[in-house]
């Protein structure tokens, strides 16, 4: 089945740091990818839309220039958090669409998550 | 998009079916019903989806109600592993992204 890797799975940082989170496709070509984020307690919210070669679409209320997005090849996109904040301390996760599918089901639009990047910002 | 709506929480015991409902009285003939969950601290998995007719695969069954504006998954014997928050969303199947509510945290009891 699809697999979609996330690094780091947790890290730790300064206020005022840079992070990069990256989100690869490990068996599969993803020219779109998504970027989530989760506060605890709550559900998953949209953050972006990660394009293969093209700029990402930002969601209303997303900072772009806060979160950076490069998306340079088919299987790998990136999500740089600027001048980190203890604020953005969060739970945050990529996705990809693949056409894999478990047995019984069309297969068609399904998402493979990565396990998730915990954010921690002192 | 259709929006839906889930029960906060259920609890089921061990070993028995878990229903797991979900209204989406608005949906639109091209939207389908994808079912997604979370474990703790972990990315959402895939679980089923389905149009109109029902639709089984080796982790759940997905019965659609005929006019279609409500659903439940059933979870046939649950397991303690399948303690999680579980998200319906209706989203037309052409469209990537997924958004999801608050879904209904799903407690397996020994």
């Amino acid at each position: 089945g699809a697999v979609v890797s996330q690094h780091p799975s947790w890290v730790i940082c300064k206020s005022g740091t840079s992070v990069k989170i990256e989100c690869r496709s490990l068996d599969f070509q993803a020219t779109t990818m998504f970027w989530y984020r989760q506060f605890p307690k709550q559900s998953l919210m949209l953050m972006a839309t990660s394009n293969e070669g093209s700029k990402a679409t930002y969601e209303q209320g997303v900072e772009k220039d806060k979160f950076l997005i490069n998306h340079a090849s088919l299987t790998l996109s990136t999500l740089t958090v600027t001048s980190a904040h203890p604020e953005d301390s969060s739970f945050y996760i990529c996705s990809a669409r693949s056409n894999w599918g478990l047995a019984g089901s069309s297969g068609a639009n399904v998402l493979t998550f990565g396990a998730g990047s915990r954010l921690t910002v002192l | 998009d259709a929006k839906t709506t889930q029960p906060t929480s259920m609890d089921c015991a061990e070993g028995r079916a878990a229903n797991l409902p979900c209204n989406h009285s608005t949906i639109s003939g091209n939207e389908y019903v994808y079912w997604y969950r979370q474990i703790h601290s972990q990315g959402p998995q895939y679980i089923i989806h389905g149009l109109k007719n029902n639709e089984t695969n080796e982790m759940a069954s997905l019965i659609i109600t005929e006019d279609r504006k409500s659903s439940t998954l059933i979870l046939p014997h649950a397991t303690l592993r399948d303690t999680a928050v579980y998200y319906c969303i209706v989203r037309v199947e052409n469209n990537n992204d997924m958004r999801f509510g608050a879904g209904t945290r799903l407690t397996v009891k020994p």
